[in-house]
């Protein structure tokens, strides 16, 4: 999995409740992304990092921020959960020395039920 | 709007025999293509990249053709194993944007 750890692997929140998914990396990856993946679509990006504190919206963003305080963690939240945020969500990174959205990386998935 | 998209859902086929999986993309902007293997409940795995400057490149077993022109794209696996069982997608990068796009997969079952 590239050094990529992802937390908790599986998450029943309750609708309106926050939740903070953990994406940590060890290999000192400057690029790092939040994907969903759902039946019926692809992965979806929702937001991408490209260094410390330097993050930026993927296609569907909305309900959705992130923070990156520090190289090797990428914490997507959810501020105030609903159904349709009911997904698995992928963290992933790119390789050292290649472009964003090149050759990515995926870690295990967090399978999130927002019931 | 772009789309990358599978003509099969589900692709069965017999152990040891050869596997082809298709995509097609629709922008000819696209200037890079992934495919990815994702077992149940795993993450996708890489398998091998091509960029539009090739039509051709081969890894271990596997082997992913470009055709620039229908804006189509192949995975073969060589002599399918069980352990290639696995919903398989395709990506393109489209240039101008940085965007990497996803195709919804499809399902190879390899049969004993």
């Amino acid at each position: 999995d590239a050094g990529i750890t992802q937390s908790p692997r599986h998450k029943v929140t309750e609708t309106g409740t926050p939740v903070t998914l953990r994406c940590h990396q060890t290999e000192n990856h400057r690029y790092m992304y939040w994907y969903r993946q759902d039946p019926g679509h692809g992965l979806r990006l929702i937001h991408y990092s490209y260094g410390v504190k330097d993050t930026d919206k993927g296609e569907v963003s909305d309900g959705y921020s992130v923070s990156r305080s520090k190289t090797e963690d990428f914490l997507l939240t959810l501020e105030s959960a609903t159904s349709s945020q009911t997904s698995v969500y992928f963290c992933a990174i790119s390789e050292v020395g290649t472009a964003t959205n090149e050759k990515l990386f995926f870690g295990s998935g967090t399978q999130l039920s927002v019931l | 709007g772009e789309s990358v998209g599978l003509h099969l859902p589900t692709l069965s086929v017999q152990e040891g025999d050869n596997s082809i999986i298709n995509c097609a993309y629709s922008n000819s902007a696209s200037d890079y293509f992934i495919w990815y293997k994702q077992e149940s409940g795993k993450g996708p795995q890489f398998i091998i990249d091509i960029r539009s400057n090739m039509d051709k490149r081969q890894g271990q077993r596997v082997t992913v053709l470009l055709n620039k022109t229908v804006k189509h794209l192949s995975l073969q696996i060589a002599a399918t194993q069980p352990g290639d069982s696995a919903v398989y997608f395709c990506a393109e990068n489209i240039g101008n944007t940085g965007k990497l796009i996803f195709g919804q997969g499809t399902t190879l079952q390899v049969k004993p």
